[in-house]
């Protein structure tokens, strides 16, 4: 079965720092890897992808992500936070082996703020 | 924000009552999906269409049924709503091997 985790419920980071959000998954196919973003009372927003290729994937709004397969982890980091990041962060996968008719399934966010 | 609109945006009612929430898309996409957000749950999974009339269920599809007559529409129904399901509720489309697009969600309050 496919499954997410993040570890943190709450990251907090001084702007101009730079920021990262963990995520771990396991899947029994290849994954495919997605970061989204949601800002209070609106919808998810897409961040970045990782399909195949190269490990290092660059996103939206600065952004990206480190594809790791021996550590299954795919973790987003900026390298300096602005207070407008502050937002809810969400990891997502979807099985590459059995992707047709799959849906993605979602950590249960992380939770970040950037102070001034 | 792709084409996507959710109908109501909030919605309150009471115990026992059907509800249905439309989730309509105007990019022409294959799949579509109802999810459920709630805090320490994160997004949660509730039913998914892969064409008109094919519909599968999620991790929480008890007491929802879902329809899809036309590729885009896709209905999500209370049939008798209960509290548990007072939830922030959103559809998604997306193509195959595509992220996938949200729409703004539906607050729905069963008192």
């Amino acid at each position: 079965a496919q499954s997410v985790a993040q570890p943190e419920d709450q990251v907090n980071v001084a702007e101009g720092n730079p920021l990262t959000v963990k995520c771990t998954y396991s899947v029994s196919g290849n994954p495919y890897l997605f970061w989204y973003v949601q800002y209070p009372n609106r919808g998810l927003q897409f961040l970045l992808k990782y399909i195949t290729g190269d490990n290092l994937v660059k996103g939206s709004y600065g952004f990206e992500a480190e594809f790791n397969k021996s550590q299954t982890s795919f973790h987003l980091k900026k390298p300096s936070a602005l207070v407008s990041d502050s937002a809810l962060y969400f990891c997502a996968v979807r099985d590459g082996l059995h992707q047709a008719g799959t849906a993605l399934i979602f950590g249960k966010g992380t939770t970040l703020s950037v102070s001034s | 924000d792709a084409g996507i609109t959710q109908s109501p945006r909030h919605k309150v009612t009471e115990t026992g009552t059907p509800v249905t929430l439309r989730c309509h898309q105007t990019e022409n996409h294959r799949y579509m999906y109802w999810y459920r957000q709630d805090p320490g749950h994160g997004l949660r999974l509730i039913h998914y269409s892969y064409g008109v009339k094919d519909t599968d269920k999620g991790e929480v599809s008890d007491g929802y049924s879902v329809s899809r007559s036309k590729t885009e529409d896709f209905l999500l129904t209370l049939e008798s709503a209960t509290s548990s399901q007072t939830s922030v509720y959103f559809c998604a489309i997306s193509e195959l091997g595509t992220e996938a697009f949200f729409g703004q969600g539906t607050r729905l309050t069963v008192v």
